[in-house]
C-alpha cells in the first residue's frame, strides 16, 4: 500500500490569495498525479508527471501549476485562488513495473474552499 | 476520444445479495483495469486489478474481464452496509508502455439495504 500524504486537508481562504497544496508520497513511486473532483462528480485529471523536472498538464484545463523536483514531493499552486477554484483535490502516485502497469493510490485529498 | 462507461446508478441492493456493477471501455488495445471504492466525502481506494481474461477473485469481490467484448465487471458477494460506496472503473490504455494515464468511468453509486 502506497504512503501518500496530502496537506492541508482541509483550506478556506480568501479570494486572491496564493495557495500551494502539498503532495509526499514515501514509496519512491516515479509517477505522481493531481486530480480534480467537484462533490458526487467525475475525477479530472489535471496534472501528472512521470519524473523529476517532468510535468505535463491533464484532461482538465486548470489555471494551477505545478513541479516536480524531487521524485517525492509534486506541490500545486494556484497564483490567485478564485471561488472557481473551490473543489476537492486528490494527489495520487503509481511505481514503473514489470508485469503491466501499475494501479494509482490516492492521498486523501485536500478540499479547499475559496471564498 | 477513449471512453469509459459505467451505469451511474444507484443501484440498491439488500444485505446479503450479490451486487453486480459493470464497465465498458471504447479503446479495444486497454491492458490493464482496475476498481476502485470511493465513500462520500472521501478518495478512491483500491479493490481489484485485472489484466487478463477471465475472473479474479479476492475474498468477497470477484473481477471479471472480457476483451473481446470491452466488458469488465465487479462482483460483490454478500453484500454488507458498509459496501454502499461510489464505485469507479478505471483503465489504462497504454500498450506501448509510454502512457501512465488513468480513464475513470463516472462511478455507479451502490447502496446496500439493511
Amino acid at each position: 500500500e502506497a504512503d501518500i500524504y496530502q496537506t492541508p486537508r482541509y483550506l478556506v481562504i480568501g479570494t486572491g490569495k496564493k495557495i500551494t497544496l502539498e503532495c509526499s508520497q514515501t514509496m519512491g513511486h516515479d509517477k505522481m498525479y493531481w486530480y480534480q473532483q467537484d462533490p458526487g462528480m467525475e475525477l479530472h485529471l489535471i496534472h501528472y508527471s512521470y519524473g523529476v523536472n517532468s510535468t505535463e498538464k491533464g484532461d482538465l484545463s486548470s489555471e494551477s501549476t505545478v513541479s516536480r523536483i524531487r521524485t517525492e514531493h509534486f506541490p500545486l499552486t494556484l497564483e490567485s485562488a478564485r471561488p472557481s477554484h473551490t473543489s476537492q483535490y486528490l494527489c495520487a502516485s503509481s511505481e514503473s513495473r514489470q508485469g503491466g502497469y501499475q494501479p494509482q493510490h490516492f492521498g486523501d485529498g485536500t478540499r479547499l474552499s475559496i471564498l | 476520444q477513449k471512453e469509459v462507461e459505467q451505469n451511474s446508478g444507484p443501484l440498491s441492493v439488500p444485505e446479503g445479495a450479490i451486487a453486480s456493477l459493470n464497465c465498458t471501455y471504447s479503446d479495444r488495445v486497454s491492458q490493464s483495469f482496475f476498481w476502485y471504492r470511493q465513500y462520500s466525502g472521501k478518495s478512491p481506494e483500491l479493490i481489484m486489478s485485472i489484466y487478463s481474461n477471465g475472473d479474479k477473485e479476492d475474498g468477497r469481490f470477484t473481477a471479471q474481464l472480457n476483451k473481446a467484448s470491452q466488458y469488465v465487471s465487479l462482483l460483490i458477494r454478500d453484500s454488507q452496509p458498509s459496501d454502499s460506496a461510489t464505485y469507479l472503473c478505471a483503465v489504462n490504455h497504454d500498450s506501448g508502455g509510454s502512457n501512465y494515464k488513468l480513464t475513470f468511468g463516472k462511478g455507479t453509486l451502490l447502496t446496500v439495504n439493511p
